[in-house]
């Protein structure tokens, strides 16, 4: 099975600044790839599906990038209400592996 | 409104069963694939199954496969997972979770609407 890793685990940022986080697929899934975002104590959303495409509704500071193994999640502007956890998560095919995750907070 | 509701989670003994509901509404349940997912306390999301618009394509996780059953009435706009030979590694909270694609008729997809979440706890 592929598997889906994230970096960092962890990161502390100041409101204003550009973060970025990467998922890395062990093998390629094209731009079968999506980001999540939980925010402490609530229930997943969908912020960008295959690859780079921000679902409805999503501020458009969130951006993604990325085919074949290596993608990225690029916030433009740190937003207070950005803490969250942020999850990729590989849709080409079953098993639909998640990253362990990018808890992101405010330095 | 669109909205999945969860229901029927609880404390069961290792090795008992549990039969976890998904009411649907707000959109045409018949149309789109659907998905469950749980995340143990504290620690990160995991797919579990997949059940296809006509039920014809099913999918489990290797975690669970043989133990839990995925299935759906799109009459009661209803999903369903049964979860027999319950562990102490199955507590968690359970989602259930809409494909993003309308009539995809088997192609999995991203998950853009989900439901608040059951809790199952495993413990004698």
């Amino acid at each position: 099975d592929i598997q889906m890793t994230q970096s960092p685990s962890s990161l502390s940022a100041s409101v204003g600044d550009r973060v970025t986080i990467t998922c890395r697929a062990s093998q390629g899934i094209s731009n079968y790839l999506a980001w999540y975002q939980q925010k402490p104590g609530k229930v997943p959303k969908l912020l960008i599906y295959a690859a780079s495409t921000l679902q409805s509704g999503v501020p458009s500071r969130f951006s993604g990038s990325g085919s074949g193994t290596d993608f990225t999640l690029t916030i433009s502007s740190l937003q207070p209400e950005d803490v969250a956890t942020y999850y990729c998560q590989k849709y080409n095919s079953a098993p639909l592996t998640f990253g362990p995750g990018t808890k992101v907070d405010i330095k | 409104e669109v909205q999945l509701v969860e229901s029927g989670g609880g404390l069961v003994q290792p090795g008992g069963s549990l039969r976890l509901s998904c009411a649907a509404s707000g959109f045409t349940f018949s149309y789109f694939g659907m998905y469950w997912v749980r995340q143990a306390p504290g620690k990160g999301l995991e797919w579990v199954s997949y059940i296809s618009s006509s039920s014809s394509t099913i999918y489990y996780a290797d975690s669970v496969k043989g133990r839990f059953t995925i299935s759906r009435d799109n009459a009661k706009n209803s999903l369903y997972l049964q979860m027999n030979s319950l562990r102490a590694e199955d507590t968690a909270v359970f989602y259930c979770a809409r494909d993003r694609v309308w009539g995809s008729r088997g192609a999995v997809d991203a998950f853009d609407i989900w439901g608040q979440g059951t809790m199952v706890t495993v413990s004698s």
